[in-house]
């Protein structure tokens, strides 16, 4: 009973395609995020979806495109793979829309990709 | 720049030791918490602290809020392997949680 699941677990593909990482929460949570972790480890946060609306967006390339088609998904589109967008990519859930102090996020186990 | 700043950046001690982690920041806030990622996984929560001043306990690991709710301290006493990972300040700040940049803990059998 995976509380976020994502998929695929890792992703090879080449300069210039187009790939795309699903995200589930079976939390009930109204909010989900996108957060990007470099090979520093430190964790950026990308995007962000209250109850399908998109709340956050952090100056990320227009090459990137989330959908969120019902509060339990968000899923995340990469056109025109770049190198530098290699990275393990995580996905999260909370229950409301502000990281409250009681709140804490619950993250998938993240999707490693490489570009090539 | 980071909201959240970490140190040591890297720790790596023998079985039975102990350690202290630091998050800084010039911010005030009003709640932080603390995560632990280990390899191949995402961040799990471990703690959030509330109060300035407060100390919190979870088994061998000891939270504290600075006074000021601006820093906060991680103690892990009689380090065990299974304390090995990444551990990772956050705090929210305009509707999102910013992390700082880690601390990687190494703990030697």
């Amino acid at each position: 009973d995976t509380a976020v699941s994502q998929t695929p677990k890792y992703l090879v593909t080449q300069m210039g395609n187009d790939k795309s990482i699903k995200c589930e929460q079976n939390l009930g949570h109204d909010t989900m995020y996108w957060y990007k972790q470099d090979s520093k480890k430190f964790l950026k946060i990308m995007f962000s979806y209250n109850n399908k609306e998109l709340i956050i967006n952090e100056t990320v390339p227009n090459r990137f495109s989330p959908k969120s088609p019902d509060k339990a998904h968000l899923n995340l589109h990469i056109n025109s793979l770049e190198l530098g967008d290699s990275a393990v990519y995580f996905c999260a859930s909370s229950s409301s829309g502000q990281a409250i102090w009681w709140d804490g996020y619950t993250f998938g186990s993240g999707t490693r990709l490489t570009v090539v | 720049t980071q909201l959240l700043k970490q140190s040591p950046q890297f720790l790596s001690i023998q079985e039975g030791e102990n350690l202290t982690v630091y998050c800084n920041s010039s911010s005030v806030f009003s709640s932080l918490q603390w995560y632990r990622q280990e390899p191949g996984e995402g961040p799990v929560l471990l703690v959030t602290v509330v109060t300035g001043g407060e100390v919190k306990k979870l088994k061998r690991l000891t939270f504290q809020f600075g006074d000021a709710r601006k820093d906060s301290s991680l103690h892990i006493t009689a380090a065990q392997p299974g304390d090995t990972g990444l551990y990772l300040c956050a705090a929210s700040n305009d509707y999102k949680l910013s992390f700082g940049a880690g601390t990687t803990v190494t703990v030697r059998a």
